[in-house]
């Protein structure tokens, strides 16, 4: 079974600073897709970013973008010039064809 | 917009009382899911659906059961409802293919 394995419970970064969250996966399939969910404290999961495995370019979105390390089964989003209003959990998630796989997820907060 | 609703945002139960807990997605979506989330596991499946009375088993289903007589709607169902079922439970759906997972607003199950 795939397992996702977030292995920061919680980080901490300063407003405007920059904070990259760890995330590794186990699989033997070569096609998947992964993603990145934010969960403000009101508790709504939404999507930040994508990633398809075939893909070998790194997705980016705004001050969000990912290190994909395909061979290393890693995937790490980094968040660039954070806002007060990234401080949410993140869960970091595999999905082939069927049920999506998540971490435990890491708690982050934002210091003004 | 895609959007996902639940019944309810906090529900109270006593032990041993029947728990319905409601879903309803308005994208008309094949894929609906149900997940508990708990601190330090991050989301754990309980069932999910790919089609109207459609089920499958996740990883957790044991102490629950699911209904899924509409396309939109997706029940779940706490048979006799324990303490170790409090938790906050979270609805997703998903158009087939390969698509993120749209979520609910989650509801926060205490039971005493």
């Amino acid at each position: 079974a795939q397992t996702v394995t977030q292995s920061q419970p919680e980080m901490s970064v300063q407003e405007a600073e920059t904070v990259t969250l760890s995330c590794t996966y186990d699989t033997s399939e070569s096609d998947y897709y992964l993603f990145w969910y934010k969960q403000p404290p009101s508790r709504q999961m939404i999507l930040v970013i994508r990633q398809e495995a075939y893909k070998q370019q790194n997705a980016t979105e705004n001050r969000f973008s990912v290190n994909f390390q395909k061979a290393a089964k890693s995937f790490s989003l980094k968040i660039s010039d954070s806002q007060l209003g990234d401080a949410a959990m993140y869960f970091c998630a595999y999905r082939r064809w069927g049920d999506m796989r998540f971490g435990a997820g890491t708690r982050l907060t934002v210091k003004p | 917009d895609v959007k996902v609703t639940q019944s309810s945002r906090y529900l109270v139960k006593r032990t041993g009382e029947k728990v319905f807990l409601e879903c309803v997605q308005d994208m008309d979506h094949e894929n609906m899911f149900w997940y508990r989330q708990d601190p330090g596991l991050g989301l754990r499946l309980i069932y999910f659906s790919y089609d109207v009375k459609m089920k499958e088993k996740g990883d957790i289903p044991e102490g629950y059961s699911v209904s899924r007589e509409k396309k939109e709607r997706f029940s779940l169902i706490l048979e006799s409802a324990s303490t170790n079922q409090t938790s906050m439970y979270l609805c997703a759906s998903r158009p087939g293919g390969i698509y993120e997972q749209y979520f609910g607003p989650g509801t926060r199950l205490t039971v005493t």
